[in-house]
């Protein structure tokens, strides 16, 4: 099965200025990489989504980069905001195909200073 | 549009005592599931529907029984609660691929 950590586990940035999150993954096979946010209180949202045919997506101020030698993709926001604050879940397939049946990370707390 | 609803919002049980949390998604989606979520542990499957008059374990069903009783509702049964239960559990149906999530159930066994 897929085993997915992320790192940091933590991060705080001042308004304006990006983050960044990294995502590990272990099956080479896994081709789909979604992330997900997380506002308090609420459930999670998809944000964000590469396929492994693709090696960078953006979305506004949202980009996803893969490094699939390294299995490792990484999501970007730049300009951050205060609504940006949220826990951010990446994800990978438990079973190559299954690209609804996710192994979820840890999930990192991001917070942005005003 | 409603999406993904569960209840209850919270709910405190006693050792031994029995629930079921109920989830309806009027969004026509064929696929189900219940996640549970703790602290530093991420979103944890513990089962899924794939379609309806159809269910699997994920990775975490022990001491949980889910039924699918129609296209709409998924619901997960708690037999007898224990502590290491005490968790935020989360509904979510499926789209080609994407999760749409509820808002969660906090649950508490003392």
């Amino acid at each position: 099965g897929e085993n997915v950590e992320q790192h940091p586990s933590t991060l705080s940035v001042q308004e304006g200025d990006s983050a960044v999150i990294k995502c590990t993954y272990s099956d080479s096979a896994s081709n789909y990489f979604p992330w997900y946010k997380q506002e308090l209180g609420k459930g999670s949202q998809l944000i964000i989504d590469i396929r492994s045919n693709v090696g960078e997506k953006k979305d506004q101020r949202i980009a996803v980069t893969l490094n699939k030698t390294a299995k490792h993709f990484s999501l970007h926001i730049t300009e951050t905001q205060p609504e940006d604050s949220a826990v951010y879940f990446c994800a990978a397939p438990r079973i190559t195909g299954a690209n609804s049946k996710l192994t979820f990370g840890k999930g990192i707390t991001l917070s942005v200073r005003p | 549009n409603a999406g993904v609803t569960q209840t209850p919002k919270f709910q405190v049980l006693k050792t031994g005592q029995s629930m079921t949390l109920q989830c309806a998604q009027d969004m026509n989606h064929n696929s189900m599931y219940w996640y549970r979520q703790d602290p530093g542990m991420g979103l944890r499957l513990i089962y899924y529907s794939a379609s309806e008059g159809t269910t699997d374990k994920g990775e975490v069903p022990n001491g949980y029984n889910v039924s699918r009783l129609n296209k709409r509702e998924f619901s997960l049964r708690l037999e007898s609660a224990a502590p290491s239960q005490t968790s935020v559990y989360f509904c979510a149906s499926t789209r080609g691929g994407e999760l749409f999530f509820g808002e969660g159930s906090r649950l508490t066994v003392l």
